[in-house]
């Protein structure tokens, strides 16, 4: 199972560019990166999922690097509704596998005015 | 569409009381889980289910029942409550393994 590391905290203010990065040094072969927003007393939301290089999508793009061993979600032009916790998840999404992912304490972004 | 929805939003409970958090999805999901989210912590898995008629333990099931006699109701039961059963408890559903899960917005108990 992939161990994945993201920093505790980070600050931003709107409407700037926020790239979290997520460490995942021993990811797996049938791993792919997912990623979930949080705001208080909510449940998790999706954002994005890829397996390598990079996806898009209208709220978020996700940059793999070759060796996928890290894995950066940027979301463009900030704003305060986007102060939340995100969580990387890495796993093998097989009917096997995917109970093994493992949400970890996450990244909480602060945006301020 | 409500999506998944969990029912009550809110207990106390007395240690040693039993009750059950109803989950239920109008998306006709095959799987649906339930995880638990404790202060400074992530979500933990506690069982989850890849079909009608299925459950199966996840990574901290002690403590817990789950059933799931109708594909769109996942049902958490506690026995008899602990202290150490304090938190947020979410439900979520997806269509195949690995999918995007959709969630619940929680029940949040307390066991005094």
């Amino acid at each position: 199972l992939a161990k994945t590391t993201q920093p505790i905290s980070m600050d931003s203010y709107e409407g700037q560019e926020v790239n979290i990065t997520c460490s995942h040094n021993n990811i797996a072969t049938n791993d792919y990166i997912t990623w979930y927003q949080q705001f208080p007393s909510q449940g998790p939301r999706f954002i994005i999922q890829g397996y390598k290089t990079k996806v898009t999508n209208e709220v978020a793009s996700l940059f793999i690097p070759a060796d996928r061993k890290s894995s950066t979600l940027s979301l463009p032009r900030v704003s305060l509704s986007d102060t939340a916790v995100y969580y990387c998840l890495v796993g093998d999404m097989s009917n096997t596998g995917f109970q093994k992912l493992v949400f970890g304490t996450g990244t909480r972004l602060l945006v301020s005015p | 569409n409500a999506g998944v929805t969990q029912t009550p939003k809110f207990r106390v409970l007395k240690t040693g009381q039993s009750m059950t958090l109803l989950c239920a999805q109008d998306m006709n999901h095959e799987y649906m889980y339930w995880y638990r989210q404790d202060p400074g912590m992530g979500l933990r898995l506690i069982h989850y289910s890849v079909g009608e008629g299925t459950t199966a333990k996840g990574e901290v099931p002690d403590g817990y029942n789950v059933s799931r006699l109708k594909k769109q109701n996942f049902l958490l039961g506690l026995e008899s409550a602990a202290p150490s059963q304090t938190s947020v408890y979410f439900c979520a559903s997806s269509q195949l393994a690995g999918d995007e899960q959709y969630f619940g917005p929680g029940t949040r108990l307390t066991v005094t």
